[in-house]
């Protein structure tokens, strides 16, 4: 069975830092690119990074760029969120996803379950 | 930016057919992919590349895009259905874009 598992979540101050984790299993991880999706309590799915299967690409949102970083261990099948100066704004649940390109486009087939980050003091 | 806009909720008869739009500039000349998402759960892939269904998803759901709209009809809607639908486009310039989202109520 294809499976993405989050970690890493937790309750941090202001300023403060997390790192999330998300293992795959059931398929060649190495293989895939993967994004993580955030959604705010509440609120709709925001796109917030995305990593190529060989790490020679990496996007981020403009709500993270600079504070947030994506990176993957193949030979762990994990994917990786380093969250730095972290803001109230972050508060969410993360979402690990296999992202697959197609023509002119591409959409996350696999999500996990997802980690709740919350940002408070 | 990109913005995709869908109605915050449609409501339709158990039964009927449901529509959800995703509206945006251009949008038919994108390739429009819908998530359903039920409460407390991750979302789930329900039509990629406008119409084209994922393994497991049932013939009921199907995807049309043209214009400035995209929609995602949902036949003979059942309770089950009862969830928020996302659209999601990939731009050039603003990446990954989704929708803000539609509750879809089955009376």
């Amino acid at each position: 069975e294809v499976q993405l598992v989050e970690s890493g979540g937790g309750l941090v101050k202001p300023g403060g830092s997390l790192r999330l984790s998300c293992a795959g299993s059931g398929f060649a991880f190495s293989d895939f690119s993967m994004s993580w999706v955030r959604q705010a309590p509440g609120k709709g799915l925001e796109w917030v990074a995305f990593i190529s299967a060989s790490q020679y690409s990496i996007y981020y949102a403009d709500s993270v760029k600079g504070r947030f970083t994506i990176s993957r261990d193949n030979a762990k099948n994990s994917l990786y969120l380093q969250m730095n100066s972290l803001r109230v704004e972050d508060t969410a649940v993360y979402y690990c996803a296999r992202d697959i390109p197609a023509v002119l486009t591409y959409y996350m087939d696999v999500w996990g379950k997802g980690t709740t980050v919350t940002v408070s003091s | 930016s990109y913005v995709l806009t869908q109605p915050p909720s449609v409501s339709v008869a158990l039964g009927e057919a449901a529509r959800i739009t995703c509206g945006g500039y251009n949008i038919g000349s994108k390739n429009v992919h819908w998530y359903q998402q039920k409460p407390g759960q991750a979302p789930v892939l329900v039509m990629y590349s406008d119409n084209n269904r994922p393994s497991g998803i049932p013939e009921r759901f199907s995807g049309s895009n043209s214009g400035n709209t995209a929609t995602l009809t949902i036949n003979r809607v059942e309770a089950g259905d009862e969830a928020d639908f996302y659209c999601q486009v990939w731009d050039n310039d603003s990446d990954r874009v989704f929708g803000g989202g539609t509750k879809l109520t089955v009376l």
